[in-house]
């Protein structure tokens, strides 16, 4: 594994509750990212930070929010979930030379 | 916007035949293309990237090949084994370091 672990591996919760989702990395890379993998849809990317501070939307950045204020964590954020937010979530990192990207092993959020 | 196609689902092939995935994409021309392989209840772990100016890459029984024109990759694996049950994802880099990757197709060898 790339040194990246996420956390709660696991999640439920019920719809309009705040989630955060925790990435962490021991590489020290510069870039993040989080995706989302549905049946049907595969990977999405929700948001992606090019270092601290810096963080840009993807494809499916509503309902999400993220922050970075460590190289090492990266954070994703439902505000307030919704159902259609049930998904296994996954966090990457990449040195950013080729964009070879590193997964951690994901977090299952089911919302009720 | 960017549309990634990988030929089927799901692909149900004997052990030791050769494995041929299909990637298929629109509206942009990458600089590179990568493979992945996800098994059940992972992450998605790297294999191959192929440029854009590389006909075909290998490693060990894997072989990709970018044909740019037909705006197409296709991964093989030779020799299958059981162990190499799982399914294959293909990912275009989309430029600001972003990665746009197709739904993927399920591999099954049959021992």
């Amino acid at each position: 594994d790339a040194g990246i672990t996420q956390s709660p591996r696991h999640k439920v919760t019920e719809t309009g509750t705040p989630v955060t989702l925790r990435c962490h990395q021991t590489e020290n890379h510069r870039y993040m990212y989080w995706y989302r993998q549905d049946p049907g849809h595969g990977l999405r990317l929700i948001h992606y930070s090019y270092g601290v501070k810096d963080t840009d939307k993807g494809e499916v950045s509503d309902g999400y929010s993220v922050s970075r204020s460590k190289t090492e964590d990266f954070l994703l954020t439902l505000e307030s979930a919704t159902s259609s937010q049930t998904s296994v979530y996954f966090c990457a990192i990449t040195s950013g030379e080729v964009d070879t990207q590193y997964f951690g092993p994901g977090t299952r959020l089911t919302v009720l | 916007s960017q549309k990634i196609e990988q030929n089927s689902e799901a692909l149900n092939i004997q052990e030791g035949k050769t494995a041929t995935l299909t990637c298929n994409y629109t509206n942009y021309s990458p600089a590179y293309l990568q493979w992945y392989r996800q098994d059940p209840g992972r992450g998605p772990v790297f294999l191959l990237l192929i440029r854009e100016n590389e006909k075909e890459k290998r490693k060990e029984r894997l072989k990709v090949t970018f044909d740019t024109t037909l705006k197409q990759s296709l991964f093989h694996i030779t020799a299958s084994q059981p162990a190499d049950s799982a399914t294959y994802l293909c990912a275009l880099e989309t430029g600001a370091n972003n990665l746009f990757f197709g739904t993927g197709t399920r591999l099954t060898v049959i021992p």
